[in-house]
């Protein structure tokens, strides 16, 4: 089975700018949640995305938004980019099962 | 999603027994306990879970008190690649498609060393 794949990998951002970034979901996963995670933080929940719809968002603004497509792949795409949104973001992928599946990140930085 | 409390950091000598602690004194019914680790540089990984009976699985056992107040994560025979931030979650069993986020603390660093 593929895992969670995530691109870029690494990304570097002018303060003002709109980023997306793109997650494949693991085979068989029709649940997507993405994740913001400061250096020296534990990773802070963003929203949720079932059947391509929001189903859940954690304490972030508007600005933040995200699509799920039909094969269950996601965009996280953040507008207005400030410096606070240098982060590791997070996608993690889930069905009926005991646990999520995590990709490798992408590392944001604003400048 | 209940509160948990870890220690910050905690060291173990490589091939003893780490036994990481956990507290959710608030934790619910039909909360479970989940643990999963963060090696540097990548994401989450799922280790374990469980309600009240202990677990054990190909990568750990976990113990939970019979008040279910607090837990402990046992990794057998630790090894080097075994250094990560380990994180102790309460939660609802997910059921596919809800709106189960995971809380995630700021975790314990374990450190394996040789």
């Amino acid at each position: 089975e593929t895992g969670v794949t995530q691109s870029p990998t690494h990304l570097i951002k002018t303060r003002g700018q709109q980023v997306t970034l793109r997650c494949s979901s693991q085979s068989g996963h029709n649940t997507v949640s993405w994740y913001q995670q400061a250096l020296g933080q534990g990773p802070q929940f963003i929203f949720q995305y079932y059947r391509e719809e929001e189903n859940g968002r954690g304490n972030f603004p508007p600005r933040f938004s995200g699509l799920q497509f039909p094969n269950y792949s996601s965009e996280l795409n953040v507008n207005a980019l400030e410096l606070d949104d240098s982060a590791l973001y997070l996608c993690a992928s889930s069905s009926r099962g005991p646990g999520y599946t995590f990709g490798s990140g992408t590392r944001l930085t604003v400048v | 999603d209940a509160k948990t409390t870890q220690p910050t950091s905690m060291d173990c000598a490589e091939g003893r027994a780490a036994n990481l602690p956990c507290n959710h004194s608030t934790i619910s019914g039909n909360e479970y306990v989940y643990w999963y680790r963060q090696i540097h540089s990548q994401g989450p990984q799922y280790i374990i879970h469980g309600l009240k009976n202990n677990e054990t699985n190909e990568m750990a056992s976990l113990i939970i008190t019979e008040d279910r107040k607090s837990s402990t994560l046992i990794l057998p025979h630790a090894t080097l690649r075994d250094t990560a931030v380990y994180y102790c979650i309460v939660r609802v069993l997910n059921s596919g498609g809800s709106n189960y986020k995971l809380t995630f603390g700021k975790g314990t660093l374990l450190t394996v060393n040789p």
